[in-house]
């Protein structure tokens, strides 16, 4: 059974970096079945998804439009897990993220993580 | 970018009684790339429905899916009481972007 464990602050001042981490069990980051998401949920955006990383011989990265200049989405192999970077954070990067499993570069998201609150104030 | 619009907003419904979702694309998606969603408080997103019309694993066949190219329809046979949340549907076939609809939420009468 594939489970999500996410990390990472809570709190986070404009202008820094909001960093998370995703930490697998059960499946391979490396896996070139799967594609791993960040998505993230808030009231006035609903649900955003805002990319992810997978392995298919080489890395591959696809990152949403609205973020693209400020998203990183790294793969840490060894330790089987993964991370998002958000630069420049502003209160509209408020929300719930959530990390999330897709079975291919074209499927739905079958596994999510429990969520971080992720709140961008001075 | 493919926007999808579910309607309705909110449907207040009994136990028993049958829901129809309904989730709208601004383009074809391709290939039936649409998933459905539930989703309650404090909870992330639960996959139901897949490929327009296949359950995902575990869940009651009081749940399914139909429609292709822009119209797609989520159908509850019978409402459970654990039935009531909020419904998303996403399509996941225009790389590279994924996308979601503003939700239905279904609440009892």
């Amino acid at each position: 059974q594939v489970h999500l464990q996410q990390s990472g602050p809570g709190l986070v001042k404009p202008s820094q970096t909001l960093s998370l981490t995703c930490a697998i069990s059960g499946d391979s980051v490396s896996s070139d079945s799967v594609a791993w998401n960040w998505i993230r949920q808030s009231p006035s955006r609903g649900l955003e998804w805002l990319g992810r990383t997978y392995y298919r011989s080489k890395w591959y990265n696809d990152y949403a439009v609205s973020v693209k200049s400020r998203i990183t989405i790294n793969p840490d192999t060894s330790k089987n897990q993964f991370s998002l970077q958000l630069n420049s954070v502003t209160p509209e990067d408020t929300a719930m993220y959530y990390c999330a499993r897709a079975p291919g570069a074209a499927a739905a998201v079958d596994v999510w993580g429990q969520g971080t609150t992720v709140t961008v104030s001075s | 970018e493919i926007v999808l619009t579910q309607s309705p907003g909110t449907l207040s419904l009994s136990p028993g009684e049958r829901a129809t979702l309904s989730c709208r694309a601004s383009q074809s998606v391709s290939s039936s790339y649409l998933a459905w969603y539930q989703q309650k408080p404090g909870q992330a997103p639960r996959l139901l429905i897949y490929g327009a019309s296949r359950r995902a694993t575990g869940i009651p066949d009081r749940f399914s899916g139909g429609g292709s190219g822009t119209d797609f329809t989520l159908t509850i046979s019978r409402l459970e009481p654990e039935d009531f949340a909020v419904y998303y549907c996403q399509q996941y076939g225009s790389s590279p972007a994924i996308t979601f609809g503003q939700g239905t939420r279904l609440e009892i009468k």
